[in-house]
């Protein structure tokens, strides 16, 4: 069976603060796929990002980040500089591998409150 | 762009009623799915579909049924809702291109309360 934790379930920063949404998983597939998804206010989830188990460089995309680390089965997400925008619940998933459905696996979310 | 597109933002039903969530994407996209979204239980799948007239169930089927008539089009049905079913429903859809790493792009929400 898959799953995936994240641990916080809220953070809260001041505008600028660097933060860090941890994101750790379970999966007995050898090939899967993780994911970030951004969740505003308006409720519609948002694609951020997706990584396959064989790609383990850091990502960065602007001020976002990603740190894929399959020795402690972790995809955290960093925020540089956070922004009032940046404040949403952000969902980590699993895919695995032989899962043609694509059907994902979700975390909890994390609630980010980014304050100015 | 996707879209990806519901019936209703918000809807308030009475215990006992049938409720019809409806859902349309317009990329021709093979996969769609039904997620509820409750709070620090994050999204749990409760059917999808990869075809026309073809279904599987989720994690959390009970109380739901689903219809897909047409490619575009995936229904929600809540036969007899119950209050334990108010929650924020999301449809979701993905190329279907036969790899777990399809992207799934998600509609804004229905908030269902049950009372």
């Amino acid at each position: 069976a898959q799953k995936v934790t994240q641990a916080q379930t809220e953070i809260s920063v001041v505008e600028k603060e660097d933060v860090t949404l941890d994101c750790v998983y379970e999966t007995r597939d050898t090939t899967y796929y993780l994911f970030w998804y951004k969740q505003p206010p308006s409720g519609e989830l948002v694609f951020l990002i997706r990584r396959n188990s064989f790609d383990e460089q850091n990502e960065i995309s602007g001020r976002y980040s990603w740190n894929f680390q399959k020795s402690t089965s972790s995809f955290n997400f960093t925020i540089t500089a956070s922004q009032v925008v940046d404040s949403a619940v952000y969902f980590c998933a699993l895919s695995g591998g032989n899962n043609a459905g694509n059907m994902l696996t979700f975390g909890g979310g994390t609630r980010l409150m980014v304050k100015p | 762009d996707v879209k990806v597109t519901q019936s209703s933002r918000y809807l308030v039903k009475r215990t006992g009623e049938k409720v019809f969530l409806e859902c349309v994407q317009d990329m021709d996209h093979e996969n769609m799915f039904w997620y509820r979204q409750d709070p620090g239980l994050g999204l749990r799948l409760i059917y999808f579909s990869y075809d026309v007239k073809m279904k599987e169930k989720g994690d959390i089927p009970e109380g739901y049924s689903v219809s897909r008539e047409k490619k575009e089009r995936f229904s929600l049905i809540l036969e007899s809702a119950s209050t334990n079913q108010t929650s924020m429903y999301l449809c979701a859809s993905s190329l279907g291109s036969g790899l777990a790493g399809d992207e799934q792009y998600f509609g804004p929400g229905t908030r269902l309360t049950v009372t």
